[in-house]
């Protein structure tokens, strides 16, 4: 069955250390999308990409890097500048552009926890 | 730019009723969709009901509705026969050419039996 992964579902990070978060589909979709969820709050979109070896900054990209150097894989990196990384954080995909009834499928999330 | 606003907080029913989720939004594509989805607390993302903008009719899955009011710009989801399974957050959200989805902030739906 084709998906999205996301991977660890948990993560502990020491302060001042970089953390990378996994993200893998099979589902051949050309975009991918980083949100972060803080407690009781909405989606921010962090970084996307609709086609390899391209990505453009979202709304809160400061403090985090992407790479998208495979079609199936879109790893975020949790950077020591992120002041506050402590939060839940979900990978998306979808075609790359709006196709009528197609939205997102998203990951299972990564609980991200600055110790 | 597109927005969408979700007024609602939160929200209480009691089990076996329906409840109403707000969401309006705002865009100046003509083409684009609306979105919700379901967030239990085990935080994956469950897609639950999609309308599109040309759509006619009012979409329906299950005990999900969508009212869905073009002229006012609002996408409210309907869900009926409340069962204590529905607590969670619920998101609305539109997306539109190549724009990424852009969410609400959510409406916690607390179910009483």
């Amino acid at each position: 069955d084709g998906g999205i992964t996301q991977s660890p579902k948990y993560l502990f990070r020491k302060e001042g250390q970089n953390v990378t978060l996994s993200c893998e589909q099979n589902l051949n979709h050309d975009a991918m999308y980083w949100y972060r969820q803080d407690p009781g709050q909405g989606l921010r979109l962090i970084y996307y990409s609709q086609i390899v070896n391209d990505f453009q900054k979202g709304d809160i990209a400061e403090g985090y890097s992407v790479s998208r150097e495979k079609k199936e894989s879109f790893p975020l990196t949790v950077t020591s500048a992120q002041k506050n990384p402590t939060a839940f954080y979900l990978c998306a995909s979808s075609y790359g552009e709006f196709r009528e009834g197609y939205g997102y499928t998203f990951g299972s999330g990564t609980r991200l926890t600055v110790v | 730019a597109q927005k969408i606003t979700q007024t609602q907080p939160g929200m209480f029913v009691q089990e076996k009723e329906a409840v109403t989720l707000d969401c309006t939004y705002d865009t100046s594509d003509p083409s684009y969709g609306l979105f919700w989805y379901k967030q239990p607390s085990s935080g994956e993302m469950i897609f639950l009901i999609y309308q599109g903008s040309y759509d006619q009719q009012n979409a329906t899955e299950g005990r999900y509705s969508l009212n869905f009011q073009k002229a006012r710009k609002s996408a409210n989801l309907v869900i009926s026969a409340s069962q204590l399974g529905d607590s969670a957050m619920y998101f609305c959200a539109m997306r539109s050419g190549n724009t990424p989805l852009v969410f609400g902030k959510g409406t916690r739906l607390s179910v009483i039996a």
